[in-house]
């Protein structure tokens, strides 16, 4: 069954330090994988996503990620932490010939100043 | 563009009763969904269309019904709320393909 797990329920880091959240997904074949931000009473909204290429993916607001197949994961990075980047991040995954969305249960992020 | 627009906010309901949440796209996406949102579990996909017409079945679809009779409107159905089904839900739309973007949400209480 696919599958995506994020195996952090919180993740706490100083402000300037840098962060990453981690993601591991099992999926068939050549995903597509996609990291989401929720800020408190909001929709999702998209920062990046990898579809094929360069496996470090530069997105929004200064966040990246690096798609490791070997380890079949996709950890969300970003080199220095602003106390505004604390929110709800979650990691999907969908299938090549779908675009069915499988996702994590989600890992927050709390930033101190 | 205004995007994903999704109606009401938030809206209780009692046990047994029906309504419909609306979801609306301007941007003319074939591939259109709802999710809903638990804690401590995601988000897990109901329904999904990929374009006027089509619709089929995704991880939780039980207690749910969806039509798609224009591209740009995806309502989702409650027949008869149970308490199971308080949650925050989500519609998504996308280009098949592409990336999904997602709507405000709407914050469902069933008593």
């Amino acid at each position: 069954a696919q599958s995506v797990a994020q195996p952090e329920d919180q993740v706490n880091v100083a402000e300037g330090n840098p962060l990453t959240v981690k993601c591991t997904y099992s999926v068939s074949g050549n995903p597509y994988l996609f990291w989401y931000v929720q800020y408190p009473n909001r929709g999702l909204q998209f920062l990046l996503k990898y579809i094929t290429g360069d496996n470090l993916v530069k997105g929004s607001y200064g966040f990246e990620a690096e798609f490791n197949k070997s380890q079949t994961s996709f950890h969300l990075k970003k080199p220095s932490a602003l106390v505004s980047d604390s929110a709800l991040y979650f990691c999907a995954v969908s299938h090549r010939n779908t675009d069915k969305l499988i996702f994590g249960t989600g890992t927050r992020l709390q930033v101190f100043p | 563009n205004a995007g994903v627009t999704q109606t009401p906010k938030f809206q209780v309901l009692k046990t047994g009763q029906s309504m419909t949440l609306q979801c609306a796209q301007d941007m003319n996406h074939e591939y259109m969904s709802w999710y809903r949102q638990d804690p401590g579990m995601g988000l897990r996909l109901i329904h999904y269309s990929v374009g006027a017409g089509i619709t089929d079945q995704g991880e939780v679809p039980n207690g749910y019904n969806v039509s798609r009779s224009t591209t740009e409107d995806f309502p989702l159905r409650l027949l008869s709320a149970a308490p199971s089904q308080t949650s925050v839900y989500f519609c998504a739309s996308s280009y098949s393909g592409d990336t999904q973007y997602f709507g405000p949400g709407t914050r469902l209480t069933v008593l």
